[in-house]
């Protein structure tokens, strides 16, 4: 079965750079998540997408933008980078007529500021 | 603060013996609980979930139950298996806008099964 897909798996950047994650959800999916985990930590809710229109924000700081497209597919900008941004960055999706909360991960993507 | 718990870090069992898994929460509006199954560097693997109207939920090894007036759920893993081996995170889902339902986890119990 077609699972969550992120790309890329490995992204090193320096300071104040910009970086772009990609996260293509399982098909026929409505609902994109993105998460955040630090080292040693739990995952923590970032934003979520549902049909394409943000549905619901958490800790996102004001330098992380993110946006669904017409596919589906979803991006997750991230501007002035920081060495505290440096974590595994999660895409789940879910499919939210399902009648169940259930999400899917992606393998996710590991961001290494410098 | 910490609205989901998993108070044990980690937790070693004999292959073949039975692996319990607990979690705690605080939020009366969690209204529906899954467990992931997470090794290093890969996603979180959805194992199993139950919803808030139901007390028990079996599938194959893995058994979940949930005690709404204790806020608690736990994680039954029968016969514990070698490949079990892994970080198990619980997690709890609320509404929270237009078809979203966003997860809090708790820190994750590293469980080892020992052959």
């Amino acid at each position: 079965a077609a699972g969550v897909i992120q790309s890329p798996r490995h992204l090193i950047k320096e300071k104040r750079e910009t970086a772009t994650l990609k996260c293509y959800p399982i098909p026929r999916h409505d609902t994109v998540y993105w998460y955040q985990q630090g080292p040693g930590q739990d995952p923590q809710f970032l934003i979520s997408f549902y049909e394409k229109m943000q549905s619901d924000k958490g800790s996102i700081p004001d330098r992380f933008s993110a946006q669904q497209f017409s596919d589906y597919h979803s991006e997750l900008n991230m501007s002035s980078l920081e060495l505290g941004d440096s974590a595994l960055y999660f895409c789940a999706s879910s499919l939210a007529a399902g009648g169940t909360d259930t999400q899917y991960f992606g393998p996710g993507t590991r961001l290494t500021v410098l | 603060d910490q609205q989901v718990k998993q108070n044990s870090p980690s937790l070693s069992v004999q292959e073949g013996r039975i692996s319990i898994l607990n979690c705690d929460y605080t939020n009366s509006m969690f209204d529906y609980f899954l467990w992931y199954k997470k090794y290093p560097a890969e996603g979180p693997t959805f194992l199993i979930s139950i919803s808030s109207i139901k007390d028990k939920n079996e599938d194959g090894r893995f058994t979940v139950f949930l005690n709404k007036s204790a806020k608690h759920l736990s994680l039954h893993i029968v016969p514990s298996q070698p490949g079990d081996s892994a970080v198990y995170f619980c997690a709890a889902s609320k509404a929270s806008g237009a078809g979203s339902y966003q997860l809090t986890f708790g820190k994750g119990t590293k469980l080892s099964v020992i052959p």
